[in-house]
C-alpha cells in the first residue's frame, strides 16, 4: 500500500515558468515532509521540508505547500530553470526526531524546456 | 567531508552467489540507512542504525539480507544467494539523528544486476 503518492510521472515546463509538483498522502500519523531532488547516477538531494504545524515554507526559488486536511502537498518552483530538470521524491515521517524512517513516493520527472 | 561514500558503485554477479556492499556515512551522523530502488519507484526502507546499534528492518526484507555497522562508523549490507529481484540500486544515507525536517544525506548508490 503506497502511503506516499505522486501520482504525475512526469512533467514539462518551460522555463521561466512555474512547476508545480503535487504529493499526497494516505497516513494520517505523517506530520513531517520533505522534497528531495535526484539526478541520473546520483543519490537523492534534500530540497525543502515542513512540519505540519504550517502550511507554507520557502527557500529561494522553492517553496512547499502542506493541506494537512486534504492530505497534499505540492512543491512550486519559479523560475523553473533547466538545471532543475530531474526526479523529484516526496517523503514524509511520523517522528520529528526521525525515529521512523522516511517514506518515500515513486518520484515525478521534471523536464524544463529551455 | 566528502559526503556519504557507496562502494561499489556497480556490481553485476551471477544468481546464487553472495555480494556485499559498503558505506561510509559523514562521520558526525549517528544515524545510517539503507534504501533500495527499483526502476519507475521511490526509494524503499531497508533498515537503519543509530550508532551501532541496529533499530529497525523492514519487514519486506528478506532474511537473505543482512547489514551491520560495527563501531557505529562504515556499514555493510550483504545479500545471499542472491536473486534476480534483488536487481536494484541500493541506497546508504546518514543522518545527524534528532531532527528529521533536517534530511538525509544520501550517497551516489551501488547498482546490483543479477544475471
Amino acid at each position: 500500500d503506497q502511503q506516499v503518492k505522486q501520482n504525475s510521472p512526469s512533467l514539462s515546463v518551460q522555463e521561466g515558468r512555474i512547476s508545480i509538483l503535487n504529493c499526497d498522502y494516505t497516513n494520517s500519523m505523517f506530520d513531517y515532509f520533505l522534497w528531495y531532488k535526484k539526478y541520473p547516477a546520483e543519490g537523492p538531494t534534500f530540497l525543502i521540508s515542513i512540519s505540519s504545524i504550517k502550511d507554507k515554507n520557502e527557500d529561494g526559488r522553492f517553496t512547499v505547500f502542506l493541506n494537512k486536511s486534504a492530505k497534499h502537498l505540492s512543491l512550486h518552483i519559479v523560475p523553473s530553470q533547466p538545471g532543475d530538470s530531474a526526479v523529484y521524491f516526496c517523503a514524509a515521517s511520523q517522528s520529528f526526531s526521525g525515529n521512523t524512517p522516511l517514506v518515500f513516493g515513486k518520484g515525478t520527472r521534471l523536464s524544463v524546456i529551455a | 567531508d566528502t559526503g556519504v561514500s557507496q562502494d561499489p558503485r556497480h556490481k553485476i554477479t551471477k544468481r546464487g552467489q553472495n555480494v556485499t556492499f559498503r558505506c561510509d556515512p559523514i562521520s558526525e551522523h549517528n544515524r545510517l540507512y539503507w534504501y533500495r530502488q527499483t526502476l519507475g519507484q521511490g526509494p524503499e526502507f531497508l533498515t537503519y542504525f543509530q550508532n551501532e546499534a541496529q533499530l529497525e528492518k523492514s519487514r519486506l526484507l528478506s532474511d537473505r539480507f543482512s547489514a551491520e555497522r560495527p563501531k557505529g562508523s562504515f556499514s555493510t549490507l550483504e545479500i545471499q544467494r542472491t536473486e534476480q529481484g534483488d536487481s536494484a540500486m541500493y541506497l546508504c544515507a546518514s543522518s545527524w539523528g534528532d531532527r528529521v525536517l533536517d534530511g538525509y544525506t544520501f550517497g551516489s548508490g551501488t547498482r546490483l544486476t543479477v544475471v
